[in-house]
């Protein structure tokens, strides 16, 4: 099985602030990975799919880059309405895993 | 826009069975692999299964293989999973979600296994 393992765990940050989250996988894989934004009591909603592909109405401050076990998420300058948990996603091989969530807050 | 509804969730003591359903509307329901994903209290998410587009092929997370089974009817824009044999750990909301590369979900359905 491929572990996806996220850093940090927590952040706290400021609005405003530049913010990237990893994403480690346990072997190399595929860009099959993607990054999700879930707010309390909500399902997750995609961000970013195959590792780079900005999902269709999401704002240009977030992107995503990587390859092989290394993927990032970036929000260019923080806003109130992104405090939520994050998490990544590997569709590469079976079963699909996700990573543990990095929670956002102030 | 894409809509999917989950029901069917509840209360069931260990070692029992139930259910979910979850109905599509808002795209062509039989041109997608469908899943299902679950999110144990405060915990991260787990992919639990997944179907093709005609139903022939399924696959499932070790942790419910030979208790859980994903199905769909394509006329009725529905995807289910029924649940057997049910365990403590099993406890979670569970989404249906439509497979596109990446996942796009429901509200989700909370399940709760006690005594």
């Amino acid at each position: 099985d491929i572990q996806m393992t996220q850093s940090p765990s927590t952040l706290s940050a400021s609005i405003g602030d530049r913010v990237t989250i990893t994403c480690r996988a346990s072997q190399s894989m595929s860009n099959w990975l993607a990054w999700y934004q879930q707010k309390p009591g909500k399902a997750p909603q995609v961000l970013i799919y195959q590792a780079s592909t900005l999902e269709s109405g999401v704002p240009s401050r977030f992107s995503g880059s990587g390859s092989g076990t290394e993927f990032t998420l970036t929000i260019s300058s923080l806003q109130p309405d992104d405090f939520a948990t994050y998490f990544c996603q590997q569709s590469d091989s079976y079963p699909w895993t996700f990573g543990q969530g990095t929670k956002v807050d102030i | 826009d894409v809509h999917l509804v989950e029901s069917g969730g509840g209360l069931v003591q260990p070692g029992g069975s139930l259910r979910l359903s979850c109905v599509a509307s808002g795209f062509t329901f039989s041109n997608f692999y469908m899943s299902w994903v679950r999110q144990a209290p405060a915990k991260g998410l787990e992919w639990v299964a997944n179907i093709n587009q005609n139903g022939g092929a399924k696959l499932y997370v070790d942790s419910v293989k030979g208790r859980f089974t994903i199905s769909r009817d394509n006329t009725q824009n529905s995807l289910y999973l029924q649940m057997s044999s049910v365990r403590a750990e099993d406890t979670a909301v569970y989404y249906c979600a439509r497979w596109n590369g990446y996942f796009t979900w429901g509200q989700g359905a909370r399940v709760t296994v006690s005594s």
